[in-house]
């Protein structure tokens, strides 16, 4: 079964905009949540990460917003450019298990000019 | 420092056959996980060692199986290939400690095709 939701499944924004993507958990036993970003033909890259007790991260141009009690978590590429264009993951660690990622479906983002 | 590296980076296998895939973590990391990722079915959890000793289990066949070696260095086996295990096989690195050292690093996968 799918734990973790994520929407859209693709996206287009135009260069200077702000890409979201959102995520929804349904076990609360998760406390790491990890977002990725995969080109074609390679494995994903860990973008930026947030832990349920803080509810904001920011790491240059990429922020994510936690929020626990809707388990819900989105990510936002301010300033979106044509090198952001990728497929974008969300995932969740159970807590206690230290790996064991459980992942959102991707959100294909492209970025255009 | 040296990312996750896997080989080989392409294989095609025949239904039946069995084969084996590696894993070299980064350089201090001891924890390695694989993951399967297909365009139906996505990114799925196989299986994580940590100390040369199977940690954590997704939900996959017997047919799927790993080890790690004393140097981190891990290796995966699917034996009697279906078509259905035609994928991209990703193995990812952390350092896999307590206190929360949750970050893995991806190698850029084996993709696998089985005719």
């Amino acid at each position: 079964q799918q734990q973790v939701k994520q929407s859209p499944q693709s996206l287009i924004v135009q260069k200077g905009g702000i890409s979201i993507i959102n995520c929804a958990y349904e076990n609360t036993a998760f406390d790491y949540f990890p977002w990725y970003q995969q080109f074609p033909g390679k494995g994903p890259a860990l973008l930026i990460a947030i832990r349920p007790d803080v509810s904001e991260k920011k790491e240059g141009r990429f922020t994510i917003s936690f929020n626990k009690s809707a388990k819900q978590f989105s990510l936002h590429i301010m300033d979106s450019q044509p090198g952001d264009s990728a497929t974008y993951f969300c995932a969740a660690i159970p807590t206690g298990t230290a790996s064991k990622l459980t992942f959102g479906t991707g959100t294909r983002l492209q970025v255009t000019l | 420092k040296a990312g996750v590296t896997q080989t080989p980076r392409y294989l095609i296998k025949t239904r039946g056959q069995q084969v084996t895939l590696s894993c070299s973590p980064i350089s201090g990391h001891r924890s390695v996980s694989w993951y399967q990722q297909t365009p139906g079915q996505g990114l799925q959890f196989l299986f994580e060692y940590f100390s040369e000793t199977q940690r954590n289990k997704g939900n996959f066949p017997g047919r799927f199986s790993g080890r790690q070696f004393s140097n981190s260095r891990s290796e995966m086996n699917v034996s009697t290939l279906e078509l259905g295990d035609s994928a991209l096989y990703l193995c990812a690195s952390s350092l896999g400690g307590t206190g929360g050292a949750y970050e893995q690093y991806f190698g850029p996968g084996t993709r696998l095709t089985v005719t």
